[in-house]
């Protein structure tokens, strides 16, 4: 157990629809990062808050969006899905996010129907 | 960007057989990982390890920053080995983090 929780395990939804994924941090760990595993795109880093402020983004889509609270948990929110956004969403976390480890949630399911 | 390269991509070892799987990257890291993805999802962290060796049971890892690869050795396999084992670097200024994973080994130990 890593220590960062995810909630839902498992999400099934329709196209058009909107869903929101949320992430604990272990206790201690300022920073928060969203990847994505898809079988086609593997494992995509996604974003990085650091104590509530966005700090990295990768290929992540308009329609997608996330924060992170003042408790330090984060939200991943995915809108107007598509069949494609089908897949694995991990949330990590670590101290300063800055070269240090990165201890990843159990992560996700989504499958968009 | 940075581009990690795994081998081999598949693997296929008898129970208590030993391997090497090897993580080249194109770039100056900062950050390295060992990830293991066993059958149900899970990433479970193995080695943080940017440069020098670290051991932990049967596994140990070594880095070599400045020819840009990382190895992990696997001893005497078992079955609970079996799943993805992925290399992932990172090489953001302070702060800035993301982790860049390569495509992954596919291990499967037999009995």
């Amino acid at each position: 157990d890593s220590g960062v929780t995810q909630t839902p395990k498992h999400l099934i939804t329709a196209t058009g629809q909107r869903v929101t994924l949320r992430c604990s941090p272990r206790s201690g760990d300022l920073s928060v990062y969203w990847y994505q595993q898809s079988l086609d795109q593997g494992l995509q880093f996604l974003i990085q808050y650091y104590n509530g402020e966005e700090r990295a983004k990768g290929n992540i889509l308009e329609r997608f969006s996330a924060q992170q609270f003042p408790d330090l948990h984060s939200e991943l929110n995915l809108s107007s899905l598509e069949l494609g956004d089908s897949a694995l969403y991990f949330c990590a976390s670590s101290v300063t996010g800055g070269g240090d480890t990165q201890y990843f949630g159990p992560g996700t399911r989504l499958t968009v129907l | 960007g940075i581009q990690v390269e795994q081998s081999p991509p598949d693997l296929i070892l008898q129970e208590g057989a030993n391997s090497t799987l090897r993580c080249n990257f194109s770039d100056s890291v900062n950050n390295l990982q060992w990830f293991h993805q066993n059958p149900w999802g899970q990433l479970i962290n193995l080695f943080y390890i940017p440069s020098g060796t670290k051991q932990n049971g049967r596994l140990s890892a070594t880095t070599v920053a400045t020819e840009r690869y990382s190895l992990l050795y696997i001893s005497s396999s078992q079955t609970t080995d079996s799943g993805v084992y992925f290399c992932a670097v990172a090489r953001g200024r302070a702060g800035f983090q993301k982790l860049v994973f390569g495509t992954g080994t596919r291990l499967l130990v037999s009995p």
